[in-house]
């Protein structure tokens, strides 16, 4: 069973770009989280999607970050217009409906964001 | 809203000496605690997950504690190693707004040396 999956693991953009990050949940997970960590910071909650809805938009900057969870295919964080404050690692985390331990969440590897 | 402090902050012992690494949570409406690992430049590493209704988990040698009551957990690690150099983080589990979401605390960062 594959772990969480990210990518692409670094990507590099000139301010003003867009940047994609994407996430594929573990099997039989519906649900997705995303986190960031800047530099020198703890990480910090963004978004909880689950399939074709997003339930907690607390965490996201108000302007250029928009997330989605399509019924198929991975889950996308999208930055439009980067800045080089969105430097930041970027993780991903999944975890399922049900079951024991449905709560608990499991972690990608992470997208290293840099921005020039 | 939650909050997670770690102490301390950051930690150099010896190899071989056994460890306590603190966090504290405001709070205790929660779902569960977990401590990860974090080495530099990569990803976390999920170490032990203490369900809120549970009181320790143990794996290896690492244990760790969950007071509730007090918002407080600790991790353990006994005879450390260099391999164990590391960040280590806790982050508790409650569910806020439309779901759950885990707050992270800052980080341990552990040196053991030779």
């Amino acid at each position: 069973n594959a772990g969480v999956m990210q990518n692409p693991r670094h990507l590099v953009r000139r301010r003003g770009q867009e940047a994609r990050l994407r996430c594929s949940p573990m099997k039989g997970h519906s649900h997705v989280y995303w986190y960031r960590q800047l530099p020198e910071e703890g990480l910090k909650f963004m978004v909880y999607l689950q399939k074709e809805n997003i339930i907690d938009e607390s965490g996201m900057p108000k302007e250029r970050f928009s997330a989605e969870f399509p019924k198929e295919g991975p889950s996308i964080l999208r930055i439009q217009q980067v800045v080089r404050g969105d430097s930041a690692a970027y993780f991903c985390a999944s975890s399922r409906d049900r079951g024991p331990h449905y709560n608990e969440q499991f972690f990608g590897p992470g997208t290293r964001l840099t921005v020039l | 809203k939650q909050e997670v402090t770690q102490i301390p902050a950051a930690l150099s012992v010896p190899e071989g000496e056994n460890l306590v690494l603190n966090c504290s949570f405001t709070d205790s409406a929660i779902y569960n605690l977990q401590w990860f690992r974090q080495d530099p430049g990569k990803g976390l590493t999920s170490l032990l997950l203490i369900q809120s209704s549970q009181r320790e988990q143990t794996s290896g040698r690492l244990n760790a504690s969950l007071d509730k009551s007090s918002g407080r957990s600790t991790l353990y690690i006994a005879a450390s190693q260099p391999g164990d150099s590391a960040t280590y983080l806790c982050a508790s589990l409650a569910r806020t707004g439309g779901g759950n979401k885990l707050t992270f605390g800052t980080g341990t960062q552990l040196k053991v040396e030779l």
